[in-house]
Order: C-alpha cells, then structure tokens, then sequence
C-alpha cells in the first residue's frame, strides 16, 4: 500500500523556522518526482515545491522561493521541507504529494493526510 | 500563471440526481487537466487525469470531459459519499502548477 505520512508541523512564532518530513513507503521513492502542496484553513490548494526524482531539478513558487527549501532523502525514502522566515500567511495544513508522469507532464496521484503548521505570536 | 475558475462555488443536488462541475483555464492546457475530491479534514483524492481518465478505483459514476481551455466533471448519480469539495488542477504549466478554488457539492 502507498503511503506518504507527513509530520514536523507545530506551532510557530512569525519569522520562526521549522522543518517538516515526509515519509514514503509502498513505492520505489526514489524513482518519483514529488511536491509540497498547502492548504490554508478554509481555503484551496496552492502549490508550494518541486523536485526531482535525483534533486536535480527544484522549482518554488513565487510566494516561498528564498525562504523554503525543498530536500530529499533517496535512502531513507523521505521529503523535507524547511521553511524559514514564516510569516501568518503561510500558516496552512502542508501536504506531500507524488508525482504521476503521463507523457512530458505529471499530476499528484497519491497524497498524504498533511501536517499543520500554524504561524501566530 | 494560469489561472483555473471553477464554477459554481456550491452547487445543490439532491442524491440519485445528476451533478454538473465546471473548470476554465485563462490559457490552454490541453488534456493535462486533472479532479481532486475532498471531504473535511480528509487529503485530495484523485478522481481523474489527463481530462477524462479515471483514476484506480474510481466509480464509473464519475466522468471528466474536455480539453484546452474548457472542462467538467459529472457525477452521474450523486451518492451520499459523493458529497464534498472538488478541485480542478492544470499540470501542463509545469511546474507552476495550478488549482482551482473549489466546487462544494451539498446535499439538496
């Protein structure tokens, strides 16, 4: 059975730093892309970090980019993401996804049940 | 950025009826559309990619239609587990990737 389980996330004071993991199993990890996607309460997805199977290739989005750092680690089948700097707004429920090519593209086929991170004084 | 418009924002539908969800993209991102549902405290669950296919384990009840800059979901006869958030998703400006903000399926 595929399995991604997150975790790391806590309470968080503004300009605080954490770091959250996820853990993959049922799959070869080290074959798959993967994501960080967040989910803000009550609002929709934003995609958040990208990377590769190998870490060669890292995308951010414009809201996180110099502030989170994306990671992997093949051997221990796990994703990381430290975040630094976090402000309110990034204060949202952090989801790791894996990524499905088909062709040249790639959707999220498999999510975790998300870690919450909430960013408050 | 593509932007990606669902609408309605919650839509009302009576179980056993038929349900009709809709996703536009500002630009074309050809089939490369994919459907996420979501029940409360629950992660997105992939309903279907590449516009039309359904994932593993999908009921045949659900059906994506469309491509390029146009597309919908139907639930073809509403179950009571049916009821939840659906979120339409553009993968073909990789890696910007891009969600819409949600459908709300109530019960009628």
């Amino acid at each position: 059975e595929i399995q991604l389980v997150e975790s790391g996330g806590k309470l968080v004071q503004p300009g605080g730093s954490l770091r959250l993991s996820c853990a993959a199993s049922g799959f070869t990890f080290s074959t798959y892309s993967m994501n960080w996607v967040r989910q803000a309460p009550g609002k929709g997805l934003e995609w958040v970090s990208y990377i590769s199977s190998s870490s060669g290739t890292i995308y951010y989005a414009d809201s996180v980019r110099g502030r989170f750092t994306i990671s992997r680690d093949n051997a221990r089948n796990s994703l990381y993401l430290q975040m630094r700097s976090l402000r309110v707004e990034d204060t949202a429920v952090y989801y790791c996804a894996r990524v499905q090519m088909a062709g040249r593209r790639g959707y999220f086929d498999y999510w975790g049940q998300g870690t919450l991170v909430p960013v408050s004084s | 950025e593509i932007v990606m418009t669902q609408s309605p924002a919650t839509l009302s539908v009576s179980p056993g009826e038929r349900a009709t969800l809709s996703c536009r993209a500002s630009q074309s991102v050809d089939n490369n559309l994919a459907w996420y549902q979501q029940k409360p405290g629950q992660a997105p669950r992939l309903l279907i990619y590449g516009a039309s296919t359904r994932a593993t384990g999908i009921p045949a009840r659900f059906s994506g239609s469309g491509s390029g800059t146009e597309f919908t979901l139907t639930i073809s006869s509403l179950q009571s587990e049916d009821f939840a958030v659906y979120y339409c998703h553009q993968y073909n400006d990789w890696p910007l990737y891009t969600f819409g903000q949600g459908t709300k399926l109530d019960i009628k």
